[in-house]
């Protein structure tokens, strides 16, 4: 079956680095998509992959391994705005876009 | 990035009423259109894929007959949860994407549906 891990909570503090994992198991591969959505709201577009590798977008960055199955969003200089849930979504051969459960990242001052 | 608009963002109903959900993409043509359904802490499910012109394809135990969903144009689509019930009463949204399979789908604000 298909399958997406990502934990299902993590805190850091204000200011600080966090780095959250997602591996998958699909029926091929065409991407693997990160969303952040906060409570009550739609989720909003953060980062595509496809490629192999370290995407930066400001504070944000997404790195992808298809070999291992495995990709991370990281978030620098965490702002207490980014306490969300961050989703993890990969689109198999049938363009089809399979969900992760969704990460809850808390922010402490 | 793209902007999809969702109308009405909250609606209140009775049970056994009709309610429409409209989904618009503002500044591009959205070929495909997915409608999805969350519950409170939980992940997306999607109910239903549907393209421009064509007849939705529905997910494994999502009714047709009770989700009647309409894409008549490349902006808009529609989504009528028909005979509500309040085990209807979830947050529905919908995302658009161009006309490219592997294209980036951008999520309209949602709505959030409660049926009395």
């Amino acid at each position: 079956g298909q399958n997406i891990d990502q934990p299902t909570e993590m805190t850091a503090t204000e200011g600080a680095i966090v780095q959250i994992n997602c591996t998958y198991q699909t029926s091929g591969f065409n991407g693997l998509f990160w969303y952040q959505q906060h409570a009550g709201e739609a989720p909003t577009f953060l980062s595509y992959n496809v490629l192999d590798g370290l995407e930066e977008k400001g504070r944000f960055s997404s790195f992808l391994s298809r070999s291992k199955g495995y990709s991370y969003l990281l978030l620098k200089e965490l702002q207490m705005k980014d306490s969300a849930s961050y989703l993890c979504a990969v689109m198999d051969s049938n363009y089809q876009l399979i969900w992760g459960a969704g990460t809850k990242l808390i922010i402490k001052p | 990035g793209a902007v999809v608009s969702q109308h009405p963002s909250r609606v209140i109903c009775k049970s056994g009423t009709s309610v429409k959900i409209e989904c618009r993409s503002l500044d591009f043509q959205a070929t495909t259109m997915f409608w999805y359904r969350q519950f409170p802490k939980k992940s997306l499910m999607l109910m239903a894929t549907s393209n421009e012109g064509s007849k939705a394809t529905y997910e494994q135990g999502v009714e047709k007959d009770k989700f009647l969903i309409n894409h008549a144009s490349l902006t808009l689509s529609t989504l009528t949860v028909t005979s509500a019930h309040p085990e209807d009463s979830s947050f529905y949204i919908c995302s658009a994407r161009g006309p490219w399979e592997g294209e980036t789908q951008y999520f309209g604000p949602g709505t959030r549906l409660l049926v009395l």
